[in-house]
């Protein structure tokens, strides 16, 4: 079935520094893009829609200058948390839209980033 | 605007069945998913329904209502690994991202 490849699984940084997050999609072609953030006991919350070579949608309180996403081919799609603070702790994970599969979404494994 | 319920908790024992409800108001509707999460890990595919009725897959049923707003999940013969967070996650239109609710932790006793 369709995968989709999340690196890294967990990244520790500090603080006022950036990460990048990868969401590659394997065996097919991934044109949509979703990211979520999940805070610990809670549900995982859309934080922006990428589409291959458009400028991603943001949800509304999700700062575009400090969440970049990336999604310039059909199998690369990244995250970068500039200038990450603690309050940037989470669960960040990608979901993918996939055409041929009857269900229509593809998850991949997430990220822990914690930031120090 | 959107939104999902679902109970924060349950409790069960082995060998029991438990139904987990979720409740949905949203703009649209274009299929409802549940997904099961263990902590720390990424939701894995449990089942969709996007007409009426019951969906059965092995130990796992799924039910939908359209009309009430209302699904629940069935989970039978219970066992411990079963011990997860249960999200529900509405599609409100056609390829746009799941809205998921708060999500019901499930925890299976001996």
């Amino acid at each position: 079935g369709a995968v989709v490849s999340q690196h890294p699984s967990w990244v520790i940084c500090k603080s006022g520094t950036s990460v990048k997050i990868e969401c590659r999609s394997l065996d097919f072609q991934a044109t949509t893009m979703f990211w979520y953030r999940q805070f610990p006991k809670q549900s995982l919350m859309l934080m922006a829609t990428s589409n291959e070579g458009s400028k991603a949608t943001y949800e509304q309180g999700v700062e575009k200058d400090k969440f970049l996403i990336n999604h310039a081919s059909l199998t690369l799609s990244t995250l970068t948390v500039t200038s990450a603070h603690p309050e940037d702790s989470s669960f960040y994970i990608c979901s993918a839209r996939d055409r041929d599969s009857y269900y229509g979404y593809t998850f991949g494994s997430g990220t822990r980033l914690t930031v120090v | 605007g959107q939104n999902i319920d679902q109970p924060t908790e349950m409790t069960a024992t082995e060998g029991a069945i438990v139904q987990i409800n979720c409740t949905y108001q949203t703009s649209g509707f274009n299929g409802l998913f549940w997904y099961q999460q263990h902590a720390g890990e990424a939701p894995t595919f449990l089942s969709y329904n996007v007409l009426d009725g019951l969906e059965e897959k092995g130990r796992f049923s799924s039910f939908l209502s359209r009309s009430k707003g209302y699904s629940y999940l069935l989970l039978k013969e219970l066992q411990m690994k079963d011990s997860a967070s249960y999200l529900c996650a509405v599609r409100d239109h056609p390829g746009t991202a799941l809205i998921f609710g708060k999500g019901t932790t499930l925890s299976v006793s001996s």
